[in-house]
């Protein structure tokens, strides 16, 4: 089974008001990663957060990251319409040599 | 913007026909990676790559197979293409070992009538 799941799977909100999404994953990791897909494209990563680390920003999007809860999130702040797209979390294993991918959540932002 | 690319973006062909999908990235990187992936779905993992001359299977079992003869270079072939191989699929590379930040190409839409 995949190692990172995403809650929720989908996500449907308005224009200017923030958008949550929830990672959680199983194992040690080193780093947790968010990425972005736009509809029949490739992912591009986002924001990258060390096991270290607690919280990261850049721009409108805000991680967290609980190692005791195995857990991640990202924020985005003041959603645009631009911002539709699925969003992934993807994990790298403290024991691992590669990524791994969650499920994704939908997230539309509706003008 | 990555500098991967995969040709071609969308390709239709009858059951039965032998394929390549092309991917190529000018990063240097060593790591290199094919996912398939239906839309709105997870990414799977079908093959990937450490350097030259290294392939591996990934997580999804895949009737592709892929070389890596150059670094920059990592085809996927289909001998017989079938209806179940409808699919996106994207190619992409890394070069961190510490971290291993993927690049991602544009992804080929391929569909087997």
């Amino acid at each position: 089974s995949q190692q990172g799941e995403e809650d929720p799977q989908a996500l449907s909100i308005q224009e200017g008001e923030n958008a949550t999404m929830n990672c959680s994953y199983k194992t040690s990791i080193n780093n947790l990663q968010w990425y972005r897909q736009n509809s029949g494209r490739g992912l591009v990563h986002l924001i990258l957060i060390r096991s270290n680390e607690r919280e990261k920003h850049s721009g409108r999007l805000r991680v967290t990251l609980d190692t005791s809860k195995k857990s991640s999130s990202l924020l985005i702040t003041a959603s645009r319409a631009a911002d539709t797209a699925s969003y992934f979390c993807a994990t790298y294993e403290t024991s691992g040599s590669r990524l791994t991918f969650g499920e994704g959540t939908q997230l539309t932002v509706n003008p | 913007e990555a500098d991967i690319y995969q040709t071609p973006r969308y390709l239709v062909i009858g059951t039965g026909k032998k394929i390549t999908l092309e991917c190529s990235q000018t990063m240097g990187h060593d790591k290199m990676y094919w996912y398939q992936q239906d839309p709105g779905m997870e990414l799977h993992l079908i093959h990937y790559s450490y350097g030259v001359n290294s392939t591996e299977k990934g997580d999804l079992s895949s009737e592709s197979t892929v070389s890596r003869i150059r670094t920059e270079h990592f085809p996927l072939t289909l001998e017989s293409a079938r209806p179940s191989h409808t699919s996106q699929y994207l190619c992409a590379s890394s070069y961190s070992r510490s971290t291993d930040t993927q690049y991602f190409g544009p992804g080929t839409r391929l569909t087997v009538l």
